[in-house]
């Protein structure tokens, strides 16, 4: 276990629907990222965050954002959903120094 | 950006054998190459990680190579089973917790 929680585990969207996807990160971790897994493809970063301030990000457009709070949680929000949006999201808590202890990911259906 | 290759896509060995994955990848910066296993509707696991000050590391059965001047790295699964089964993911990063993955290498433990 990575003490990493995720929430919900399973959703179903339609096109054009806003979503929150929330993220627990493990207790001391100070930098916590968001990764998009389309069906059969390796992880996509999309953003990250370190002590609350977003720090680096991905290829992905606005619609995507983020948030981490002073209890180790976050959030990622995506707008104006896409059926290519449908994807399984991870959450990846850590130290700066590059490594990640995964969420079990919130699997997002978009119709 | 980086890019990180895997190879091969898909690896089938008999128990016991020896398994290797293959990845290179582009930028000069990257100094820290995690690989992941991942079982069916589960999260990404760290199976072991390397630095780019370190040419070998070896865990149990588990080993990876890193050849800087070529940036080519490895993965090396000495003696499977059929647990190893699942699909494998190199990384590589420069700093933080901005990962790029490879394309992932399905691996099938024949027993």
């Amino acid at each position: 276990e990575t003490g990493v929680t995720q929430s919900p585990t399973h959703l179903i969207k339609t096109r054009g629907q806003q979503v929150t996807l929330r993220c627990s990160s493990q207790s001391g971790h100070n930098t916590v990222s968001w990764y998009q897994q389309a069906l059969g493809q390796g992880p996509q970063f999309i953003f990250q965050y370190y002590r609350e301030e977003e720090n680096g990000r991905g290829n992905f457009p606005p619609r995507f954002s983020g948030l981490q709070f002073p209890n180790y949680s976050s959030e990622l929000n995506v707008n104006a959903l896409e059926l290519d949006d449908s994807a399984l999201y991870l959450c990846a808590s850590g130290w700066d120094t590059g490594e990640l202890f995964f969420g079990e990911g919130s699997r997002l259906t978009v119709l | 950006g980086e890019n990180v290759e895997q190879h091969p896509s898909t690896l089938s060995v008999q128990e016991g054998d020896s398994a290797v994955i293959k990845c290179t990848y582009s930028d000069s910066a990257s100094n820290y190459f995690p690989w992941y296993k991942q079982e069916l509707g589960k999260r990404p696991q760290l199976i072991i990680d390397i630095r780019s000050n370190v040419g070998e590391k070896k865990d149990q059965r588990i080993a990876v190579t890193l050849n800087k001047t070529a940036k080519h790295f490895s993965l090396h699964i000495t003696e499977t089973q059929p647990e190893d089964s699942a699909v494998y993911f190199c990384a590589s990063s420069g700093g933080y917790q901005k990962v790029t993955f490879g394309t992932g290498t399905k691996l099938q433990v024949i027993p």
